[in-house]
């Protein structure tokens, strides 16, 4: 079956710091990935998506996310963390039916 | 683009009485869209899989009586929560698949509370 799993949390970093937020997967065949982000009492909005091509993804608001085929992973990353990035990111894996398959989510706090 | 919307954004209502809470896309249209719910510090747990023109498909374990999902057309989805009890609430999202088949778009929420 497939799965996703965002090993941290949380991630604390400091403002103007580079961030990552960890997200590995298990699939069958070749993975849709996707990375979004839950503001407070928010729903959620589309960062970046990998799908084929370059094993790096360049998405909304300065995140990027690296492929990693031999290591199953899809990290998020942003070069210099700002505060207003502080929010809960979710990981989703999509199945062939297209349903999307969500890590637990990671909340990121960027500190001033 | 690619923006969905849903209404109401949040509701409280009495132990019985019936919710509806509507998705729409505003600018494209959608042949699937997906119920979620999300419990406070959690992920989201789909419930069901909506699908213009025909019946929804429900994950294991939600009931189909008593969470009636319509797609009547290629906009709109509604979720009517039937006999509320207090354990329905929640935070309640849609998401709308757009026709290229990637991404999901997600309506900002609603949160129903029933006392």
């Amino acid at each position: 079956a497939q799965s996703v799993a965002q090993p941290e949390d949380q991630v604390n970093v400091a403002e103007g710091n580079p961030l990552t937020v960890k997200c590995t997967y298990s699939v069958s065949g070749n993975p849709y990935l996707f990375w979004y982000v839950q503001y407070p009492n928010r729903g959620l909005q589309f960062l970046l998506k990998y799908i084929t091509g370059d094993n790096l993804v360049k998405g909304s608001y300065g995140f990027e996310a690296e492929f990693n085929k031999s290591q199953t992973s899809f990290h998020l990353k942003k070069p210099s963390a700002l505060v207003s990035d502080s929010a809960l990111y979710f990981c989703a894996v999509r199945e062939m039916n297209r349903k999307l398959i969500w890590g637990l989510g990671t909340s990121l706090a960027v500190n001033p | 683009g690619a923006v969905v919307s849903q209404h109401p954004s949040r509701v409280i209502c009495k132990s019985g009485t019936s919710v509806k809470i509507e998705c729409r896309s505003l600018d494209f249209q959608a042949t699937t869209m997906f119920w979620y719910r999300q419990f406070p510090k959690q992920s989201l747990m789909l419930m069901a899989t909506s699908n213009e023109g025909s019946k929804a498909t429900y994950e294991q374990g939600v009931e189909k009586d008593k969470f009636l999902i319509n797609h009547a057309s290629l906009t709109l989805s509604t979720l009517t929560v039937t006999s509320a009890h207090p354990e329905d609430s929640s935070f309640y999202i849609c998401s709308a698949l757009i026709s290229s088949g990637y991404e999901q778009y997600f309506g900002p929420g609603t949160r129903l509370t029933v006392t």
